[in-house]
């Protein structure tokens, strides 16, 4: 079936370090995927998305690519803040569904320090 | 302000006692969802609705019910609540069209004793 697998956290980075948070996808057809974020006490929030292959999604410094090939949507930022720490999803949709039926990573916690 | 809002934020309750946690969404939305989120096992989906009156069950719908007579709302219910549904709950809502965004309520923290 469906199914995503994100790297486990808790990752922890200095202020101004690159970081990148793999995730990987197994699905059928064609999935949407996006990335989620959710800061403390509070709902997710939609980061990125992208639609197709080798589309690129980007929003407050970061990206993640649609790579069908190696099956992946790693997330990045070339320099992390303080306010980046949250924990994060990966996601895609099921094959002929809404967005709306997604199907969630486990999410990866980072923390970023001064 | 476009919003999911939930109700309660936090709850306490005893096994076997009936519990109904509110969900209300203000952007004429079609889609609504319960998810629900634990430690090391990320967000599972209990139950969702495509439109009015029209409801399916997610990956983990059993011990839950849910009810969508209108389009603004989107209640679970616990019937007889067990520690095991200890969690933290979330509602999202959408157009339910591809690449429209989830929006996701603040929680739920529900505790079972």
């Amino acid at each position: 079936g469906n199914s995503v697998t994100q790297m486990e956290g808790p990752v922890t980075l200095s202020e101004e370090a690159f970081l990148t948070i793999n995730c990987t996808y197994t699905a059928t057809g064609y999935p949407s995927l996006f990335w989620y974020v959710q800061y403390p006490g509070e709902g997710l929030q939609l980061l990125l998305k992208a639609t197709k292959a080798d589309d690129k999604g980007s929003n407050k410094g970061f990206e993640a690519t649609y790579r069908k090939e190696t099956t992946s949507f790693h997330l990045e930022k070339g320099s992390v803040q303080v306010s980046d720490s949250a924990v994060y999803f990966c996601a895609l949709t099921h094959y002929g569904g809404s967005q709306g039926n997604l199907i969630f990573g486990k999410g990866t916690k980072l923390s970023v320090k001064p | 302000e476009a919003q999911v809002t939930q109700n309660p934020r936090y709850l306490i309750t005893v096994t076997g006692k009936k519990l109904t946690v509110t969900c209300s969404q203000n952007m004429n939305h079609e889609y609504m969802s319960w998810y629900r989120q634990d430690p090391g096992l990320g967000l599972r989906q209990i139950y969702y609705s495509m439109n009015v009156e029209v409801t399916d069950k997610g990956d983990v719908p059993e011990g839950y019910k849910v009810s969508r007579k209108e389009k603004r709302n989107f209640p679970l219910i616990l019937e007889s609540p067990s520690p095991n549904q200890t969690s933290l709950y979330f509602c999202a809502s959408s157009f339910g069209r591809n690449n429209s965004p989830l929006h996701f309520g603040n929680g739920t923290r529900l505790t079972v004793t």
